[in-house]
């Protein structure tokens, strides 16, 4: 399976700025997505991160908070904008071959906001 | 709207003995399912899946069973062993998704000694 480096692995922020978190695989792969774990709960798909054109977001996702991008098929970044302390979470990018297949993730990003 | 859920926040086993983490899901369209795991400060590992078209997949002690008709999963673990302690999440995806995942809650397995 495709090796899934992600960074930062945790950072403390403050409320109003903006993180950018990287994901960059070291192969090319389809399909990448973007989810979130707030604490205690359970993982959420925020957007799949389509190469070559914007992000396909899920309800209740919108891309002025959570602007994506994916350039190529080996990488792709994650900004969380204007941030509040709801935002702190562990931020995951995650890669799937397709239909049907399983999906990998990368280690997460540790966020949390003061 | 929880389509996946696990009602078992927590569970402790023996060391040897079996674990069975269940999973309900609402969404017909779910046609394909997954357990993972996590350990804490990394991102979930892929243990196990099924599909819809099954209701059985075994990869070595892990066991995974699916009952279509009252739209329930349960992972099998058998025997235990201490370093299975971490959170399972039960995952599951509809067939024109592709990897886009709907996940449950989680559940807590401990395997004492």
């Amino acid at each position: 399976s495709a090796v899934i480096s992600q960074k930062p692995s945790r950072d403390i922020c403050q409320r109003g700025t903006s993180l950018t978190i990287q994901c960059q695989v070291d192969s090319q792969v389809t399909m990448m997505f973007w989810y979130r774990q707030q604490p205690g709960q359970s993982l959420t798909l925020i957007a799949t991160a389509n190469q070559g054109s914007e992000a396909t977001y899920e309800s209740g996702f919108v891309i002025d908070k959570f602007p994506i991008s994916r350039p190529n098929l080996t990488f792709s970044t994650l900004t969380v904008s204007n941030m509040s302390p709801e935002d702190s979470s562990i931020y995951l990018c995650s890669l799937g071959g397709g239909e049907n297949t399983e999906a990998f993730f990368g280690q997460g990003t540790r966020l949390t906001v003061v | 709207d929880q389509q996946v859920k696990q009602n078992s926040p927590s569970l402790s086993v023996q060391e040897g003995r079996i674990s069975i983490l269940n999973c309900d899901y609402t969404n017909s369209m779910f046609d394909y399912f997954l357990w993972y795991k996590k350990y804490p400060a990394e991102g979930p590992t892929f243990l196990i899946s099924i599909s819809s078209i099954k209701d059985k997949n075994e990869d070595g002690r892990f066991t995974v069973f699916l009952n279509k008709s009252a739209k329930h999963l349960s992972l099998h673990i058998v025997p235990s062993q201490p370093g299975d302690s971490a959170v399972y999440f039960c995952a599951a995806s509809e067939e024109t998704s592709g990897s886009r995942l709907t996940f449950g809650e989680g559940t807590q397995l401990t395997v004492n000694p």
